[in-house]
């Protein structure tokens, strides 16, 4: 069982928008910034969001990252079939001294 | 362009000991902490082990803490993970991460290497 936790999958429509949400705790996600991962089928995780909302260059402003109290939230906009992958929440857990993620959810682009 | 190239994965007898490499280039190796992650088949990430671009912090997950230790060559711009006392339940494959600035934010990835631990 995970630290945080993501619902295990999602769908919607090409062209649609999909929330996936990560819930935590004061010890994680309360009191520590938020990263996204995004796991194409087969492949290795890429850094999708960091510091709850920030983008790396090149990934596209369809993405977006926000978070509330002890819960963070990704945000994908006009969905693509490509976009189909699993999606994992990570951040520091300051009670356990460890990197936590989420147990990833499946994003299914209908 | 950074590249992160595991290797050292393999079949292994529970008990027994691995050792993992990631050759890293295209990035200033020392001034980078690093990580290992892991992916049971068909499970989701697991944080194993960090350490700081010095090598003189590291930091590992409670189910490997004894058993895996963590450490970096800056002359050879590598990354090890030894493992000893292997079970079952470290089957999975093995990513090396560039670490950005904070220990859960990796910002490169390898594409990782098969650990099998059976009889």
């Amino acid at each position: 069982q995970s630290v945080l936790t993501q619902p295990p999958s999602v769908s919607a429509a090409p062209g649609q928008k999909v929330t996936i949400s990560c819930s935590g705790s004061s010890s994680n996600i309360g009191n520590n910034y938020v990263s996204w991962y995004q796991q194409l089928p087969g492949t290795a995780p890429k850094l999708l969001i960091y510091d709850n909302n920030k983008r790396p260059s090149g990934i596209p402003d369809r993405f977006s990252g926000s978070k509330s109290g002890t819960s963070a939230t990704l945000g994908i906009t006009g969905l693509q079939t490509g976009d189909e992958a699993d999606y994992y929440c990570g951040t520091w857990d300051s009670s356990l001294n460890a990197v936590v993620f989420g147990g990833g959810t499946k994003l299914t682009v209908l | 362009e950074v590249q992160l190239l595991e290797s050292g994965g393999g079949l292994v007898q529970p008990g027994g000991s691995l050792r993992l490499s990631c050759a890293a280039s295209g990035f200033t190796f020392s001034s980078y902490a690093m990580s290992w992650v892991r992916q049971a088949p068909g499970k989701g990430l697991e944080w194993v082990s960090s350490i700081s671009g010095s090598g003189d912090s590291t930091y590992y997950a409670d189910s490997v803490k004894g058993r895996f230790t963590i450490s970096r060559d800056s002359s050879k711009n590598t990354l090890y993970l030894q493992m000893n006392s292997l079970r079952a339940e470290d089957t999975a494959i093995y990513y090396c991460a560039k670490v950005r600035i904070q220990l859960w934010l990796m910002d490169y990835w390898g594409q990782g290497t098969l650990v099998t631990v059976s009889s």
